[in-house]
């Protein structure tokens, strides 16, 4: 079956320090990847997607992902981490022949200064 | 830039009550979406919707809840007869084609359903 794990529910980072987040899924073949983020009272925003290409794709807000395939892996990072970038983070996996997103259960992400 | 808005975006009902919660999807989308996020849960796929008719449902999308585009602009989703486990978060999306064709989804800001 389809799944997404991302094994980290809760991380907490000062301002300024690097980030990653991990992903990992379950599927068959390539699917398309997601990173969405969520913050308090609002929907969810796409920060980056990955179909196809060069394993390294570059989002929004200074986040970037790279798509591991030996490793089912799709990790989201940003080198310096702003005070608004806390918020609620999920992965999700598009399977290329059904027309659902299957999403991780979600990482929140807390910012000390 | 273009949204998806959904209204309210909070909602309180009664248990067996009918509830209905609306989306406005973007104006040039052909894809509709409604997707749910119980607390502290994983966002779930409910249903899908093009050309008028269900494209692809979820198990959790049984005969209680429904979905109409009553209208050019807006798209619902229907639950009949609401449980207490029905509480949850309530994501519309829209799309501009099929997923996959580079082409993710855009989602409303939610509607938080609270079954009592």
């Amino acid at each position: 079956a389809q799944s997404v794990t991302q094994p980290d529910i809760h991380i907490t980072v000062s301002e300024g320090a690097s980030l990653e987040l991990r992903c990992n899924y379950s599927y068959g073949a390539t699917p398309y990847l997601f990173w969405y983020v969520q913050s308090p009272g609002q929907g969810l925003q796409l920060l980056l997607k990955y179909f196809s290409g060069d394993t390294l794709v570059q989002g929004i807000k200074g986040f970037e992902a790279e798509f591991k395939r030996s490793q089912s892996s799709f990790n989201l990072r940003k080198p310096s981490v702003h005070w608004s970038d806390a918020a609620e983070y999920f992965c999700a996996v598009g399977p290329y022949n059904t027309d659902k997103l299957i999403f991780g259960t979600g990482t929140r992400l807390q910012v000390f200064p | 830039e273009p949204e998806v808005t959904q209204t309210p975006s909070h909602q309180v009902t009664q248990m067996g009550q009918e509830v209905i919660l609306r989306c406005v999807p973007i104006s040039n989308h052909l894809y509709f979406y409604w997707y749910r996020q119980i607390l502290g849960q994983k966002v779930e796929f409910l249903v899908s919707f093009y050309n008028n008719e269900i494209s692809e449902k979820s198990e959790i999308f049984d005969d209680q809840f429904s979905v109409e585009r009553p209208d050019g602009s807006n798209f619902t989703l229907k639950i009949r007869s609401t449980k207490l486990e029905d509480s949850a978060m309530y994501f519309c999306a829209s799309n501009k084609r099929k997923q996959g064709l580079n082409s993710p989804l855009h989602f409303g800001n939610g509607t938080r359903l609270t079954v009592t």
